[in-house]
């Protein structure tokens, strides 16, 4: 199957800085890209979707100047925490898929710790 | 709208057992569904889904899972479940008219007791 790479899988920031999350389809072009979070013992969250070239598309209650959202790439998004919180610290994942009706693929993951 | 109902939260079983993990469904229109694990500190591996065909899906690793649509559930069972088989598992449906936006259910922990 296809491969969704995450970078990094770890991560621990400082309150106040901003940290960048990567997102990337290994062997395919990824059309559109989701980020979803993930908090302690719960279900995925879908954060918001992006498609390539475009300015991504927000779910209601996520802050877009808070959660930026770059796919700059047909093989790249990347997530943006900004000013980062302790209560940001969460678990975030990225899927991606090739066209529409097709499966999603999800990457390994993103902790992240604010301290 | 969608909504995917997991009940039951957590589900321990000795090793050799069977097991079923339960997953309902609720939706206007037809929808696609997936079962997903998660290991710790892991991203999510897609177990099996269903498309359309067949009602009867299965895994390469033993699991399997029926899609009911008079019951709108789409529950997962294995025969005899290992101790690797611990691990969260997640019941989603595609959102809209695609398969690629998912509905995730809050998720089931197995935990295999030897």
């Amino acid at each position: 199957g296809a491969v969704v790479s995450q970078h990094p899988s770890r991560v621990i920031c400082k309150s106040g800085t901003s940290v960048k999350i990567e997102c990337r389809s290994l062997d395919f072009q990824a059309t559109t890209m989701f980020w979803y979070r993930q908090f302690p013992k719960q279900s995925l969250m879908l954060m918001a979707t992006s498609n390539e070239g475009s300015k991504a598309t927000y779910e209601q209650g996520v802050e877009k100047d808070k959660f930026l959202i770059n796919h700059a790439s047909l093989t790249l998004s990347t997530l943006t925490v900004t000013s980062a919180h302790p209560e940001d610290s969460s678990f975030y994942i990225c899927s991606a898929i090739q066209g529409v009706n097709t499966e999603a693929f999800f990457g390994q993951g993103t902790r992240l710790t604010v301290v | 709208a969608q909504s995917v109902t997991q009940l039951d939260s957590q589900v321990p079983v000795f090793e050799e057992a069977p097991v079923e993990l339960r997953c309902n469904y609720s939706s206007s229109v037809s929808v696609y569904l997936f079962w997903y694990v998660q290991y710790p500190n892991q991203g999510l591996q897609l177990l099996l889904k269903y498309l359309s065909g067949s009602t009867l899906v299965k895994s390469i690793n033993g699991f399997e899972a029926e899609f009911n649509k008079s019951q709108t559930s789409f529950h997962l069972r294995k025969p005899s479940v290992h101790i690797s088989d611990t691990a969260e598992y997640f019941c989603a449906v595609s959102r809209g008219s695609g398969t690629y936006k998912y509905i995730f259910g809050t998720g089931t922990r197995l935990k295999v007791l030897a």
